[in-house]
């Protein structure tokens, strides 16, 4: 167990739809980093999110959006969905912005089902 | 821009030696990662190397040479749970956020 948490485990919706995926931090962690993996592909970074700031961007659409709380948990949110975007969904965390040492722990995911 | 090559697929037999190896091209080489992902699963840290050399944590060591752009992650001992996607990933910090880009990974299949 990282110590990452993500909710839900499992999501399945219909196109056209919009979702939330939350993702909690370790305790002490400032940044949150979300991924997305379609089946059979690599881990895709979306978006990072360090102390409440947006701190850099990756391939995120543009019908997706992020945040990150005072409380430092974060959510994905994901709109007119489309076949496409069915995938697991990771987010980790670390304690800095990503220095040299600075390791990112996932959490669980979730399983997003567009259908 | 970082460009990571790592084999797609590579079979073993239990109680063997596998090596992994990952080639990166990158501006600003600023640390280099190998995660382990079963199917289905969150990636799991397993390394980091820096510095040139060996690293090594147990049935499993890594390996950087920076003037080569290359890495490997070697597993000795090869256990039937071993059997798992292996992802190479570097940080660039000539990317914003020194942002962590991965590799496609590196499927592992330990055959008794």
């Amino acid at each position: 167990d990282s110590g990452v948490t993500q909710t839900p485990k499992h999501l399945i919706t219909a196109t056209g739809q919009r979702v939330t995926l939350r993702c909690s931090p370790r305790s002490g962690d400032l940044s949150v980093y979300w991924y997305q993996q379609s089946l059979d592909q690599g881990l895709q970074f979306l978006i990072q999110y360090y102390n409440g700031e947006e701190r850099a961007k990756g391939n995120i659409l543009e019908r997706f959006s992020a945040q990150q709380f005072p409380d430092l948990h974060s959510e994905l949110n994901l709109s007119s969905l489309e076949l496409g975007d069915s995938a697991l969904y990771f987010c980790a965390s670390s304690v800095l912005a990503g220095g040299p040492a600075d390791t990112q722990y996932f959490g669980p995911g979730t399983r997003l089902t567009v259908l | 821009g970082q460009n990571i090559d790592q084999p797609t697929e590579m079979t073993a037999t239990e109680g063997a030696i596998v090596q992994i190896n990952c080639t990166y091209q990158t501006s600003g080489f600023n640390g280099l990662f190998w995660y382990q992902q079963h199917a289905g699963e969150a990636p799991t840290f397993l390394s980091y190397n820096v510095l040139d050399g060996l690293e090594e944590k147990g049935r499993f060591s890594s390996f950087l040479s920076r003037s080569k752009g290359y890495s490997y992650l070697l597993l000795k001992e090869l256990q039937m749970k071993d059997s798992a996607s292996y992802l190479c990933a570097v940080r660039d910090r000539a990317a914003a956020g020194n942002k962590l880009t991965f590799g496609g990974g590196t499927r592992v299949l330990v055959k008794p």
